[in-house]
């Protein structure tokens, strides 16, 4: 158990909805980050924040969008969802922003029907 | 661009059979080479983390070793619960923190 909890396990929805993906990390960690994980593309970096600041920035689309609240959970938002938006969402925590290991959660498996 | 490449796709073992995993990275200035292993519906399990050529790690059957432009994998005498797909992923740059991963070496090992 790395300690990430990542809510819920699974999501089914449908084109052009919204939804919001959970992330509590790992006690006493600062630092959140937010990965998409496809069957092509791999597993790839999307956003990152940082004691409630945003951090760092990769991919991520227009319709996506992060927050890290004051207890230090994080949300996920993503919007008028399409069919390529399927995929596996992880979030993962480490103590700050340096080269220390990034703990991952189990996932969140988006489907979009 | 930074890049990494993790080779063979897929490695199937008999039980005992030693081998190694390959990763070869392109980053402008490495901060820290990653290995993970994800088992299927789970997320990536932290193994080591290395930070300059020649470092090694251990950990039971696995060796984790590091030079300027690779990293290898050592899985010594694997048994069938070592099965599972294991990631590469480097930090690069000043300021760079988020991980850039390969795209996994599927390992079974069967008895």
């Amino acid at each position: 158990d790395s300690g990430v909890t990542q809510t819920p396990k699974h999501l089914i929805t449908a084109t052009g909805q919204r939804v919001t993906l959970r992330c509590s990390p790992r006690s006493g960690d600062l630092s959140v980050y937010w990965y998409q994980q496809s069957l092509d593309q791999g597993l790839q970096f999307l956003i990152q924040y940082y004691n409630g600041e945003e951090r760092a920035k990769g991919n991520i689309l227009e319709r996506f969008s992060a927050q890290q609240f004051p207890d230090l959970h994080s949300e996920l938002n993503l919007s008028s969802l399409e069919l390529g938006d399927s995929a596996l969402y992880f979030c993962a925590s480490s103590e700050d922003y340096s080269n220390q290991p990034q703990h991952f959660g189990d996932g969140t498996r988006l489907s979009i029907l | 661009e930074d890049q990494v490449t993790q080779s063979p796709e897929a490695l199937r073992l008999q039980e005992g059979e030693s081998s190694s995993l390959n990763c070869s990275y392109t980053v402008s200035g490495l901060r820290g080479l990653f290995w993970y292993r994800q088992d299927p519906g789970k997320g990536p399990e932290f193994l080591f983390t290395l930070y300059s050529a020649g470092e090694e790690k251990e950990k039971e059957r696995l060796k984790a070793t590091l030079t300027k432009k690779e990293s290898f994998l050592h899985i010594t005498a694997p048994k069938p619960e070592d099965s599972a797909t294991y990631l590469c992923a480097v930090q690069a740059g000043q300021a760079g923190t988020a991980l850039i991963f390969g795209k996994g070496t599927t390992l079974s090992v069967s008895s």
